[in-house]
C-alpha cells in the first residue's frame, strides 16, 4: 500500500524566503505525482505534475522535483509572498492505476 | 471554463435524513471520483467510477453510494447520514487519455456537510 508523508506538517516563513516543501512516498512504482494548493476551505488547485519519466517541472516560482529512487518530491517556492500561504498537498499515482494517494499536506504560513 | 461542479456547498442536516450532493464535470472526462476530508487524516476516497456505468469503492465507502448513468455527473448519496459522516467532501475528474495531455485531476470546490 502506497504511503505518501509530508514534512513538515506546518511552516512559517518571512517573506521573501525561498522554501522547500518534502513530500515522501514508500513504492516507487509511480506514474505521475501531482501538487496541489488549498486554500482554507476551499477545493484544491493543481501546481504542478510531473510524470515519471520527468526529473521536474516549473511553473512561474514553483518548481517540483522527483525522485523516484528515493521515493521523494520536493516543491520549491522561489521568493514567497503572503499570497502563497496555503496548504500544500502531493498526491501519488501508482502506475497501473487511476486513483492517487495523498499526503496529509504541509500547512504554509507567509508572514510579511 | 473547464471546471468541476459541486452542489450544495453546505449541507447541515439531522441523523438518517437521506441527502445526495450533485457533481458535474464540463470537461468530458472518463474518471470521475469522490473524497472526503477530515483534520489528521488527510484526503481518503469513496468511491470512483471509471466511465459511465463503471463505478468502484474507494477507501472508505461505507454508507455512500454513487451513480453514473451520464458521463458528466456523479453524484454521491448518503442514504441514512450519521454523524461520523460530518467532513468535507470533494468530487474530483481526470481524462483518461494518457500521455503528456494528461494534466491530472480537477477538484470541485468542496460540500462541507454536518450531521447533527
Amino acid at each position: 500500500k502506497q504511503e505518501v508523508t509530508q514534512i513538515p506538517a506546518a511552516l512559517s516563513v518571512p517573506e521573501g524566503e525561498n522554501l522547500v516543501l518534502n513530500c515522501s512516498f514508500t513504492d516507487s512504482a509511480i506514474y505521475n505525482l501531482q501538487w496541489f494548493r488549498q486554500d482554507p476551505g476551499k477545493g484544491l488547485t493543481s501546481l504542478l505534475l510531473i510524470q515519471s519519466s520527468q526529473r521536474e517541472q516549473t511553473s512561474g516560482r514553483l518548481n517540483a522535483s522527483l525522485d523516484k529512487s528515493s521515493g521523494r518530491s520536493t516543491l520549491y517556492i522561489a521568493a514567497s509572498q503572503p499570497g502563497d500561504s496555503a496548504t500544500y498537498l502531493c498526491a501519488v499515482r501508482l502506475g497501473g492505476y487511476q486513483k492517487v494517494t495523498f499526503g496529509t499536506g504541509t500547512k504554509l504560513q507567509v508572514i510579511p | 471554463e473547464a471546471q468541476v461542479t459541486q452542489n450544495p456547498r453546505y449541507l447541515i442536516t439531522v441523523t438518517g435524513k437521506k441527502l445526495t450532493v450533485t457533481c458535474s464535470q464540463n470537461m468530458n472526462h472518463e474518471y470521475m471520483s469522490w473524497y472526503r476530508q477530515d483534520p489528521g487524516l488527510g484526503l481518503r476516497q469513496i468511491y470512483y467510477s471509471m466511465n459511465v456505468e463503471v463505478t468502484d469503492k474507494g477507501d472508505v465507502p461505507e454508507g455512500y453510494k454513487v451513480s453514473r448513468k451520464e458521463k458528466r455527473n456523479f453524484p454521491l448519496i448518503l442514504e441514512s447520514p450519521s454523524p461520523n459522516q460530518t467532513s468535507l467532501y470533494f468530487c474530483a475528474s481526470k481524462s483518461a487519455q494518457e500521455g503528456v495531455s494528461n494534466y491530472g485531476y480537477t477538484f470541485g470546490s468542496g460540500t462541507r456537510l454536518t450531521v447533527v
